[in-house]
């Protein structure tokens, strides 16, 4: 069974800029949660996907967006680079909605933002 | 909103000990679950136990149980025979059991050092 994955690893962009991060879910998970977590704090949520559909958004402004394609994988996109945006970006697949689903995640891509 | 608190920012015990890491959490909400989650320096994060707020038996997984207490809105872990695997980053976590998204409301976690 494959776990989650995310790519790239690493990237550096420039202020102003446009990202997009992805991620793969884990086998039979068709909810992805993306989070940030900037240096030294834990993770906040972002938003998340099930089935394609957005299911629920955190305190992050429009230019934070995403998809979640047929297969589950789901991509984050970040218009307008803001030095703040430099963080580690975690994805988590579970297998529903549901509070009894755990969450697995990945290991994150750090973005820096020069 | 619901809130975590980690007032620890950094803890270190010597290996075989055993040490509790403390984490606060509000919410007007009578149905949850609390999570520790743990974060070593290749980043992936792991779940290491769970509790749901209705029960009152507290969660044990091997060396790592918890001390929830409801009322007081705590939810401590302890660590008994810590190894040098156990190094870590340690969050705890809250999610609701209602609402459309299962999202995590994360501390802002305790470095975990174990001395050899």
């Amino acid at each position: 069974e494959t776990g989650v994955t995310q790519s790239p690893t690493h990237l550096i962009k420039t202020r102003g800029q446009q990202v997009t991060l992805r991620c793969s879910s884990q086998s039979g998970h068709n909810t992805v949660s993306w989070y940030q977590q900037a240096l030294g704090q834990g993770p906040q949520f972002i938003f998340q996907y099930y089935r394609e559909e957005e299911n629920g958004r955190g305190n992050f402004p429009p230019r934070f967006s995403g998809l979640q394609f047929p297969n589950y994988s789901s991509e984050l996109n970040v218009n307008a680079l803001e030095l703040d945006d430099s963080a580690l970006y975690l994805c988590a697949s579970s297998s529903g909605t549901s509070g009894t689903n755990e969450q697995f995640f990945g290991p994150g891509t750090r973005l820096t933002v020069l | 909103a619901q809130t975590v608190t980690q007032s620890q920012p950094e803890m270190s015990v010597q290996e075989a000990e055993t040490v509790t890491l403390s984490c606060t959490y509000d919410t007007s909400e009578s149905d949850y679950y609390l999570f520790w989650y743990k974060q070593p320096p290749s980043r992936q994060m792991i779940l290491v136990i769970r509790q749901e707020a209705y029960k009152q038996q507290n969660a044990t997984e091997n060396r790592f149980s918890v001390n929830f207490q409801k009322a007081a809105k705590s939810f401590s872990l302890k660590i008994s025979d810590s190894q040098l695997g156990d190094a870590a980053m340690y969050f705890c976590a809250y999610r609701s059991a209602s609402g459309r998204a299962q999202k995590l409301v994360f501390g802002q976690g305790t470095r975990l050092t174990i001395n050899p």
